[in-house]
């Protein structure tokens, strides 16, 4: 268990309305990432981060901003949701700072945008 | 650029049968970390397996196996004698040489249901 969070698990909204989805970790991890999981196209990266304001972006970043004002926590933004961001997100950390160290996921949010 | 290919999108067997779920990779990088995933029902992801690619070992852990081949870019995941419990999606990921921060790049899954 590498103590991850995430709040909501769940949450309905509707189009153009903002959504903050918040990852939470208590074990002082370095690196946190956002992924998204959409049938047919498996786990895509949307921001991550390595380090307290240090962030980069993902594969499907746009539509999405991210925070990390703290080490634990790494805030997804989504400013003007749509329906295309109807999705499950996972947010992941690696343990430690080797580069072949394993990432490890929260139990994921399920939003759906309506 | 990196990219990982899981060609089978579902496969269905009967309990007790042997199964193999396949991965192939591609990365310019002579390092480089190849992962397995698992994504029960109940939806969390959990961490089955890791290789660095200068060991081409392959790994037996109980009913697993996984058969790494750098020459043919496999990193091929087998379930022998499979149970109802094996049930799941399967994901097979790609870490190129980087650093800690260095994101996984994830096939899009294999859905594997185990009939009993």
């Amino acid at each position: 268990d590498a103590g991850i969070t995430q709040s909501p698990r769940h949450k309905v909204t509707e189009t153009g309305t903002p959504v903050t989805l918040r990852c939470h970790q208590t074990e002082n991890h370095r690196y946190m990432y956002w992924y998204r999981q959409d049938p047919g196209h498996g786990l895509r990266l949307i921001h991550y981060s390595y380090g307290v304001k240090d962030t980069d972006k993902g594969e499907v970043s746009d539509g999405y901003s991210v925070s990390r004002s703290k080490t634990e926590d790494f805030l997804l933004t989504l400013e003007s949701a749509t329906s295309s961001q109807t999705s499950v997100y996972f947010c992941a950390i690696t343990e430690g700072l080797a580069e072949y160290n394993e990432q490890f996921f929260g139990p994921g949010t399920r939003l759906t945008v309506l | 650029a990196q990219k990982v290919t899981q060609a089978q999108t579902e496969i269905s067997v009967v309990e007790k049968e042997d199964v193999t779920l396949d991965c192939v990779y591609e990365t310019r990088d002579t390092t480089y970390y190849l992962f397995w995933y698992k994504q029960p029902p109940s939806g969390e992801l959990v961490f089955l397996i890791r290789r660095n690619s200068f060991d081409e070992q392959n790994e037996i852990s109980g009913r697993y196996s996984w058969n790494f081949q750098k020459s043919t870019s496999s990193f091929n995941f087998t379930i022998t004698a499979s149970q109802v419990v094996d049930s799941a999606v399967y994901f097979c990921a790609l870490r190129p040489r980087g650093s800690g921060n260095t994101p996984l790049v994830f096939g899009k899954g294999t859905r594997l249901s185990v009939i009993a």
